[in-house]
């Protein structure tokens, strides 16, 4: 079966602009999670999306923001973005959001 | 909230059994703990989980202790191809806690 596919792969953006990513997981898996990974913090846990109802969340500023649409493919919104913004950004599906995660390649955002 | 801390980096050669611990000491009772390797520009896979004692696959082994403030992946017989980065993650429910990560280099 395709595995997560994200889109676009790579993204070149100013500051102060915004950006949107799109996440389309695995066929029948409800759960979708984003994570930010960047040399210096690490991976760290932005968002899940679970029956299009936002389920957890780190410990993110309101800038970044998620969806979820019925066939549960997800988008990730970053406003106004800020050179730290920098990072590569992963989404992960699974079944029920507990289980084994599937981590797409990712989008690697560069903030200029 | 579960803070995770592991090793940095490991050497190891090929043939030999690895093993990285992974510290969790605010892990809480619901949190499962689980860990993915990463290669290059790639995202991270999910190699095993686990929420007590011992679990193993055909790729790994997971030992958690009684008290689970710690966890322990094994790796048997490693080759150049499980040169990547390993993460621990403390799966609660309202959080997901990475590990920094443990470059393990295998050299021949």
């Amino acid at each position: 079966k395709a595995g997560v596919t994200q889109t676009p792969r790579y993204l070149i953006k100013t500051r102060g602009q915004q950006v949107t990513l799109s996440c389309s997981p695995i066929s029948g898996h409800r759960s979708v999670s984003w994570y930010q990974q960047t040399p210096g913090q690490g991976l760290q846990f932005l968002f899940e999306y679970f029956s299009e109802t936002q389920r957890n969340k780190g410990n993110f500023p309101g800038r970044f923001s998620g969806r979820q649409f019925s066939n549960s493919r997800s988008e990730m919104n970053v406003s106004t973005l800020e050179l730290g913004d920098s990072a590569l950004y992963l989404c992960a599906s699974s079944l029920q959001g507990r289980d084994e995660q599937y981590f797409g390649p990712g989008t690697r955002l560069t903030v200029t | 909230l579960a803070k995770t801390t592991q090793p940095i980096s490991m050497d190891s050669y090929e043939g030999q059994e690895v093993n990285i611990t992974c510290s969790h000491n605010n892990i809480a009772t619901n949190d499962y703990i689980t860990w993915y390797q990463q290669f290059p520009s790639q995202g991270p896979r999910f190699i095993i989980q686990g929420y007590k004692t011992k679990v193993t696959n055909e790729v790994a082994s997971l030992f958690i202790p009684a008290d689970r403030k710690s966890s322990t992946l094994s790796l048997p017989r490693v080759s150049l191809s499980d040169t990547a980065v390993y993460y621990c993650l403390v799966d609660g429910y309202n959080k997901l806690i990475f590990g920094a990560g443990t470059r393990l280099a295998v050299h021949p």
